[in-house]
């Protein structure tokens, strides 16, 4: 079963513009990571933050978690074409058999 | 190798045919997971690995699925009497201790059974 979902399905942006990518999940959680996956290749891990942090910042990356609500939210400024991929959104839960579960994801296009 | 590498990397297999996939995890990486990914979706957890000893299962979504890791490192996926609903990327990752951080993908195994 698949716990994170994000918001919107498709996103398509033009180069230069910022690209945020939302995530709801359901239960509590110990962290929640992004990852990204290009067109037939596996999953880069992008950011983790951790349950206690409200935001985290990497490079162009900006990611926010608000508990209360059990969202998150992924913010990539000045967006790139080689930005385009497929975004997932992944929880680790605090139950006795966590495991990473992940979002259904988000196409990201960004048009030169 | 630097990364986590899977083979092979592409499969077709007649239904009925038993496979299986390979995981070589990053060297002294101790924890392991198997997951599928369906076109168009995310992962799914399929199984976990503390060094040999498998410590969650409960994603493989039958008996038909075997996993193992005997000696801790290199994993074996094996699906026997494959159905059309088998077909799909079957992602290995591999975390150097914790648990809970973060993951380290290899690209995948497409399979396809017709």
């Amino acid at each position: 079963s698949q716990q994170g979902e994000e918001d919107p399905q498709a996103l398509s942006i033009q180069e230069g513009e910022n690209a945020t990518m939302n995530c709801s999940y359901k239960t509590s959680i110990n962290n929640l990571q992004w990852y990204r996956q290009n067109s037939g290749r596996g999953l880069v891990h992008l950011i983790l933050i951790r349950s206690n942090e409200r935001e985290k910042h990497s490079g162009r990356l900006r990611v926010t978690l608000d508990t209360s609500k059990k969202s998150s939210s992924l913010l990539i400024t000045a967006s790139r074409a080689a930005d385009t991929a497929s975004y997932f959104c992944a929880t680790f839960d605090t139950g006795a058999n966590s495991k990473l579960t992940f979002g259904k994801g988000i196409t990201l296009s960004v048009r030169p | 190798g630097a990364g986590v590498s899977q083979s092979p990397r592409y499969k077709v297999a007649k239904r009925g045919q038993d496979v299986a996939l390979r995981c070589d995890p990053i060297s002294g990486h101790v924890s392991l997971f198997w997951y599928q990914q369906a076109l168009g979706q995310g992962p799914e957890f399929l199984t976990y690995f503390q060094n040999e000893a498998q410590l969650d299962k409960s994603g493989l979504p039958s008996d038909r699925f075997f996993a193992e890791r005997p000696e801790g490192s290199v994993s074996t996926l094996k699906i026997q009497r494959t159905q059309q609903e088998d077909s799909a990327v079957y992602l290995c990752a591999s975390s150097f201790v914790s648990y809970t951080g973060e993951l380290f993908f290899g690209e995948g195994s497409r399979l396809t059974v017709l």
